[in-house]
């Protein structure tokens, strides 16, 4: 069963223009949730972390909200460029421990064009 | 800088075969992980270990085996690969435990024809 959904699954945009992800998970308990960058053929990078019930990060052109009583979390990028064609992925932790998990949405797939 | 590298990055297969895919990692952490990734699926943990000569079971750890011989090294074993275990695999190493922020290697294309 999967406990991470992100839409869209994919999207294109052009350079400038500002785009939402969306991610909506049913993991419980939920001690944090983290957003990844994928660029293709290479590993994940860590953008942002969200704590708190209702949180709200910035992190130069990305920002990310967390809405920890909806299971709820966007990550907005603003002006994208081109270099911002990615995966990005969702993945919630459910424990602040050394016994906890980490689960992993599927990704959406940003491309940019010109 | 700290980093996780794995080698190879990419590999063919044979059915039946034995596939070795190493970790390596400078970043000083105790935790070290195994994930597989499908197409259309998110990441999925196979083993971790949190010390040396020692490795734990994840979520999907049948046909695999771990070795952890050092802090800074983690293998992955297919001791009979199958077509099923086509996928990318990524090594990840973290300070603490497997809640905590994970680093990730670039992974390993491995194709089992």
């Amino acid at each position: 069963k999967t406990q991470v959904e992100q839409s869209p699954q994919s999207l294109v945009v052009r350079q400038g223009e500002n785009c939402v992800l969306q991610c909506n998970y049913s993991v419980t308990p939920d001690n944090h949730l983290r957003w990844f960058k994928q660029d293709t053929g290479k590993g994940l990078v860590s953008l942002t972390v969200l704590v708190d019930q209702k949180d709200k990060t910035s992190n130069g052109r990305y920002s990310a909200t967390l809405d920890k009583d909806a299971k709820h979390s966007t990550l907005h990028i603003t002006a994208t460029l081109l270099d911002d064609t990615a995966t990005y992925i969702c993945v919630v932790g459910d424990r602040g421990s050394a016994l906890g998990r980490l689960h992993f949405g599927a990704g959406t797939q940003l491309i940019v064009i010109p | 800088e700290a980093a996780v590298t794995q080698s190879p990055r990419s590999k063919v297969a044979v059915t039946g075969g034995k596939v070795t895919l190493s970790c390596h990692q400078t970043n000083n952490h105790d935790y070290m992980y195994w994930y597989r990734q499908d197409t259309g699926h998110g990441l999925r943990l196979i083993h971790y270990s949190y010390v040396a000569d020692s490795t734990e079971k994840g979520d999907i750890p049948d046909g695999y085996k771990a070795s952890r011989p050092s802090q800074e090294n983690f293998s992955l074993i297919l001791e009979l690969a199958s077509l099923s275990q086509t996928a990318v695999y990524f090594c990840a190493s973290s300070d603490w435990g497997l809640s905590y922020e994970q680093y990730f290697g670039p992974g390993t294309r491995l194709t089992v024809l």
